[in-house]
């Protein structure tokens, strides 16, 4: 089972818009990511927060994270036709290995 | 630096068939992680390797299974394949020595079965 689940499921926007993706997760992390995938390809990494972190910013990018409400969100600034992509949250937990758990992922479309 | 690579890329196979999925780290690399995606479950952890070892396993049956070997190049192999075994199967590379260091995941080896 999946430990993010992502809001919305799918967010279509013109180019120059901000584009939100919610993440919400169940159990205690050690810190959350946000990956970018293009059709069915292999996953970037975005953007690492800490749990003991509230934002992050990283170019266009902005990440805030509640630990409190077991909540982060992913902010894309000034949308571009090549930001069309799926965008993925998830968390580590160290359970006494490393296991990545993601949510069912945002699907982006940026109309130019 | 190269990247993740994994072969082959695409795979055709007929139900109980058995398949070998290979995974090759960026240099440098301890850690193997494997994943599965498909259209209704998304993105499942499968298992990490680090210098040999399973670290952690996820909740798939024992058909699915992987090893590392002393490059750090992994591979997992799935027996007697079922049609719901059709994905796309990433694998990612980390240093891995602490929380939080980043994946690098490969293109994927996308497996169809018929």
């Amino acid at each position: 089972s999946q430990q993010g689940e992502e809001d919305p499921q799918a967010l279509s926007i013109q180019e120059g818009e901000n584009a939100t993706m919610n993440c919400s997760y169940k159990t205690s992390i050690n810190n959350l990511q946000w990956y970018r995938q293009n059709s069915g390809r292999g996953l970037v990494h975005l953007i690492l927060i800490r749990s003991n972190e509230r934002e992050k910013h990283s170019g266009r990018l902005r990440v805030t994270l509640d630990t409190s409400k077991k909540s982060s969100s992913l902010l894309i600034t000034a949308s571009r036709a090549a930001d069309t992509a799926s965008y993925f949250c998830a968390t580590d937990a160290d359970t006494g290995g490393f296991k990545t758990i993601f949510g069912a992922g945002t699907r982006l479309f940026v109309k130019a | 630096k190269a990247g993740v690579t994994q072969t082959p890329r695409y795979l055709i196979k007929t139900r109980g068939q058995q398949v070998t999925l290979s995974c090759s780290p960026i240099s440098g690399h301890r850690s193997v992680s494997w994943y599965q995606q498909t259209p209704g479950q998304g993105l499942q952890f499968l298992f990490e390797y680090f210098s040999e070892t399973q670290r952690n396993k996820g909740n798939f049956p024992g058909r699915f299974s992987g090893r590392q070997f002393s490059n750090s190049r992994s591979e997992m192999n799935v027996s007697t394949l079922e049609l719901g075994d059709s994905a796309l199967y990433l694998c990612a590379s980390s240093s891995r020595r602490s929380l939080g260091d980043e994946q690098y995941f490969g293109p994927g080896t996308r497996l169809t079965v018929t």
